[in-house]
């Protein structure tokens, strides 16, 4: 079975501050890793995905994410947070199937930067 | 297009009453979900759809049923529903195919917010 745990409810940041959401995972074979973004009254929206190849992942809005293998995470980061990105994000990890994938998200955190 | 989109954006029902909520998306995706999303929580999967053929189906109650006319297209019927039941229902697709290929990320629509009195 695969899971994600994120260990903060809450991450609260001054704007212009690196901004880090936390994320480790439990799986049994290769992990594929996910970020997503809900915004208030939204759906979710995908940030970026490990699946293999480099341990630093690049994605949307200047977020990027480290696979880190020995610690078992894949934090979130941001170099300088804006007051737009507070929302609520999801850690997600996927089994792959055959043709579909289910998604196991972790609890969410909610990051708050302030002006 | 590059969008899921989901009708009706907003849905009050009573216990009694029979409703839909529709999904579509024009990417070509051979994948579709329901998830149920509770405030601050995190999505829950209900169904998916691989193929238009039903998938997974994490032991929903009868009262929700899924249907995928065609590869565009996700409803989910709702019958008999329960206040509980009330939540932000969120439709997904995503391309399907090997997932090591990297084409595994999920696209959300933005919901239906349904509330039963």
């Amino acid at each position: 079975a695969q899971s994600v745990a994120q260990p903060e409810d809450q991450v609260n940041v001054a704007e212009g501050n690196p901004l880090t959401v936390k994320c480790t995972y439990s799986v049994s074979g290769n992990p594929y890793l996910f970020w997503y973004v809900q915004y208030p009254n939204r759906g979710l929206q995908f940030l970026l995905k490990y699946i293999t190849g480099d341990n630093l992942v690049k994605g949307s809005y200047g977020f990027e994410a480290e696979f880190n293998k020995s610690q078992t995470s894949f934090h979130l980061k941001k170099p300088s947070a804006l007051v737009s990105d507070s929302a609520l994000y999801f850690c997600a990890v996927s089994l792959a199937r055959s043709n579909d994938y289910k998604l196991s998200f972790g609890a969410g955190t909610t990051v708050t930067v302030r002006a | 297009d590059t969008e899921v989109t989901q009708t009706p954006k907003h849905l009050v029902m009573g216990m009694t009453n029979k409703k839909s909520l529709k999904c579509e998306q024009h990417m070509g995706h051979r994948a579709m979900y329901w998830y149920k999303q509770k405030a601050k929580k995190p999505p829950e999967l209900m169904f998916v759809y691989s193929y238009e053929k039903l998938s997974i189906n994490e032991s929903v109650p009868s009262r929700f049923s899924p249907e995928c006319p065609n590869s565009s297209l996700l409803n989910l019927h709702l019958h008999a529903l329960q206040p509980e039941d009330s939540a932000l229902y969120l439709c997904a697709s995503s391309r399907g195919g090997a997932l090591a290929e990297g084409l595994g990320e999920q696209f959300f629509g933005p919901g239906t917010r349904l509330t039963v009195l």
